[in-house]
């Protein structure tokens, strides 16, 4: 058990909806990440926030959202979904260093099906 | 344009014996991070070791040990000893991005699939 967690563990919704993913992080990491695993596109980081900023950004569509909050938790908002957003998403959080250097560790992640 | 290429798709090798894992990455920045990933059959992803572009020693953690060469852009994994629970799709990874800033970005590689046969 890494210590984060991530709700739901699967989510089923159609073509057009929109969903959120939340992750709370370890007890005392500052830095949450979101990674897309999907068959055709592998592991893509999408998205990190340091202590509630965004610090990195990458492929992360425009239809994709995400935020970190006061007490640390982050959501990942997924819009308009269609068809190819059906992937497991993590998300990892790290500790207090230098956000991007430290040991990730990961929750066991969401999976989405988009029908 | 970074890049990080996993050449080995699959891997079989039997219980016991020594295994590497090919990585090797492009990047233009001086600063970047290095990473491996363990994902076993059961899903999760585990950080294994990261490693910045100033540090090449090598690292030796057990049966694992990397092996960083910039002159070749390359940071391979080596099992030694291999175990049926070393089965597992391996990543490598880059970070690379402006430390000023502390902005970083992330590139996976595509995956290697090692199976251990007992």
């Amino acid at each position: 058990d890494s210590g984060v967690t991530q709700t739901p563990k699967h989510l089923i919704t159609a073509t057009g909806q929109r969903v959120t993913l939340r992750c709370s992080p370890r007890s005392g990491d500052l830095s949450v990440y979101w990674y897309q695993q999907s068959l055709d596109q592998g592991l893509q980081f999408l998205i990190q926030y340091y202590n509630g900023e965004e610090r990195a950004k990458g492929n992360i569509l425009e239809r994709f959202s995400a935020q970190q909050f006061p007490d640390l938790h982050s959501e990942l908002n997924l819009s308009s979904l269609e068809l190819g957003d059906s992937a497991l998403y993590f998300c990892a959080s790290s500790g207090p260093g230098l956000a991007g250097t430290d040991t990730q560790y990961f929750g066991p992640g969401t999976r989405l099906t988009v029908l | 344009a970074q890049k990080v290429t996993q050449a080995q798709t699959e891997i079989s090798v039997v219980e016991k014996e020594d295994v590497t894992l090919d990585c090797v990455y492009e990047t233009r920045d001086t600063t970047y991070y290095l990473f491996w990933y363990k994902q076993p059959p059961s899903g999760e992803l585990v950080f294994l070791i990261r490693r910045n572009s100033f540090d090449e020693q090598n690292e030796i953690s057990g049966r694992y040990s990397w092996n960083f060469q910039k002159s070749t852009s390359s940071f391979n994994f080596t099992i030694t000893a291999s175990q049926v629970v070393d089965s597992a799709v391996y990543f490598c990874a880059l970070s690379e991005g402006s430390g000023t800033s502390g902005t970083y970005k992330y590139i996976f590689g595509t995956g290697t699939r090692l199976k251990v046969l007992a």
